[in-house]
């Protein structure tokens, strides 16, 4: 699985979007996008996940370039609540019967909402 | 809510004792995986079990073992327990179906004295 980089800290006003960056430059044509976050020691909560096309949810956004190589999590209206750390993971799809499906967590990026 | 159950939350033993983590996965997935959090090691996956069988290893000790019964539920068994052993151990689930994602649960925080 390709590896991440992001930045190790940032800070968001309350109200206004973050945005949060992700280099995954080596990523290959079937790896996935994954983001999660864990709030304080909270157990990794699942944020959202795209291949190539952007992707939306009710938590999120996810915007992935067109040369795939860097992907943007973008929290429209972040809330003292979102304050965590955020994870960017790169993965391709595997038949389960050959295991290795596991998520290798990076050390993130620790946003802080502030009021 | 994830839909992953782990009990207990907490738990506070001793050092050479033995415990037992439980997990119980959202319904309709058939993967189980734990995941071990210490304050210097971040996330390290231990095990994946899939339908029963166990798939993949990472760093997982031999002091550890665990197993997923015929009801999908999974148990991480720690042994001879060092204080080194104090963290949070995660179980995650997913339907392992192409790209679905892994959803987990709240963790279990075992503090060795």
């Amino acid at each position: 699985d390709a590896k991440t980089t992001q930045p190790p800290s940032m800070d968001c006003a309350e109200g206004r979007a973050a945005n949060l960056p992700c280099n995954h430059s080596t990523i290959s044509g079937n790896e996935y996008v994954y983001w999660y976050r864990q709030i304080h020691s909270q157990g990794p909560q699942y944020i959202i996940h795209g291949l190539k096309n952007n992707e939306t949810n009710e938590m999120a956004s996810l915007i992935i370039t067109e040369d795939r190589k860097s992907s943007t999590l973008i929290l429209p209206h972040a809330t003292l609540r979102d304050t965590a750390v955020y994870y960017c993971i790169v993965r391709a799809p595997r038949d389960p019967l050959q295991g290795a499906q596991k998520l290798v967590f990076g050390q993130g990026t620790r946003l802080t909402i502030n009021p | 809510d994830s839909g992953v159950t782990q009990t207990p939350k907490h738990l506070i033993t001793a050092t050479g004792q033995r415990v037992t983590l439980r997990c119980s996965p959202r319904s309709g997935d058939l993967s189980v995986y734990w995941y071990q959090q210490s304050l210097d090691q971040g996330l390290q996956f231990l095990i994946q079990y899939y339908n029963g069988e166990e798939r993949a290893k990472g760093n997982i000790l031999e002091r550890f073992s665990a197993q997923q019964f015929p009801d999908l539920h999974s148990e991480l068994n720690l042994s001879s327990l060092e204080l080194g052993d104090s963290a949070l151990y995660f179980c995650a689930s997913s339907v392992d179906s192409g790209n679905q994602p892994q959803h987990f649960g709240d963790g279990t925080r075992l503090s060795i004295l």
